[in-house]
């Protein structure tokens, strides 16, 4: 079976720092998508990617850059980190659109 | 945009009791999906259910899809099924996945 995996498991940066989080799968799937998860809102999409160099805009994507530069990686960079952020972020891919996902075990983000 | 709203937020159980969930959608789902997310951990997907029922084990999802309300049941629940569920719809031409703010639940021994 495949796997998707995210790095780092933790994060914690510095107010304005430039952050980047980085997603790999090797089910050879198309799309690839990143959520933000904060407790008690649910999942909210950042940014998805429908193949290799595609790039769409999610709900959230304000504040944070995107990069599809092969099919098995999805990186995103939080551009400015706000003080007191904290977040999971969680990386997500499926075969094509509108099928079946598959996560990542998130990467958990503090800004102190 | 699409709303998804999942009731109750948060369901304390005993060991054995049956837990039902409910998921209600704002606009017509192309795609449904049910997942599970361990405390401190990534989200499973349980079910792809747009329409109909769907079985695996203890669970049941049941979606009717012209009514815009999806349940998940959990039966004989056990202290492991302790976590959140998620419901996430895909409505019309919408590519994008919109997630419920889910139901936490507890399962005491």
């Amino acid at each position: 079976g495949g796997i998707i995996t995210q790095t780092p498991k933790f994060l914690i940066g510095q107010e304005g720092q430039k952050l980047t989080l980085k997603c790999q799968q090797n089910f050879n799937h198309d799309t690839m998508y990143w959520y933000r998860q904060d407790s008690g809102k649910g999942l909210r999409l950042i940014y998805y990617s429908i193949t290799e160099n595609d790039l769409q805009k999610g709900d959230l994507s304000e504040g944070y850059d995107a990069s599809r530069e092969k099919k098995s990686s999805f990186s995103l960079t939080v551009t400015s980190a706000q003080k007191n952020e904290m977040a999971v972020f969680l990386c997500a891919s499926s075969i094509r659109q509108n099928s079946d996902y598959t996560f990542g075990s998130g990467t958990r983000l503090l800004v102190i | 945009g699409q709303q998804v709203q999942q009731s109750p937020a948060s369901l304390v159980l005993q060991e054995g009791e049956n837990a039902e969930l409910q998921c209600n959608f704002s606009s017509t789902a192309t795609r449904l999906q049910w997942f599970y997310q361990h405390p401190g951990g990534r989200l499973v997907s349980l079910f792809y259910n747009p329409s109909g029922t769907k079985h695996t084990g203890r669970l049941t999802s049941t979606t009717v899809t012209n009514e815009r309300r999806s349940s998940l049941h959990i039966s004989s629940s056990q202290t492991t099924d302790s976590g959140t569920y998620f419901c996430a719809i895909v409505g019309g031409s919408n590519y994008k996945l919109t997630f419920g703010k889910g139901t936490l639940l507890t399962v005491t021994p």
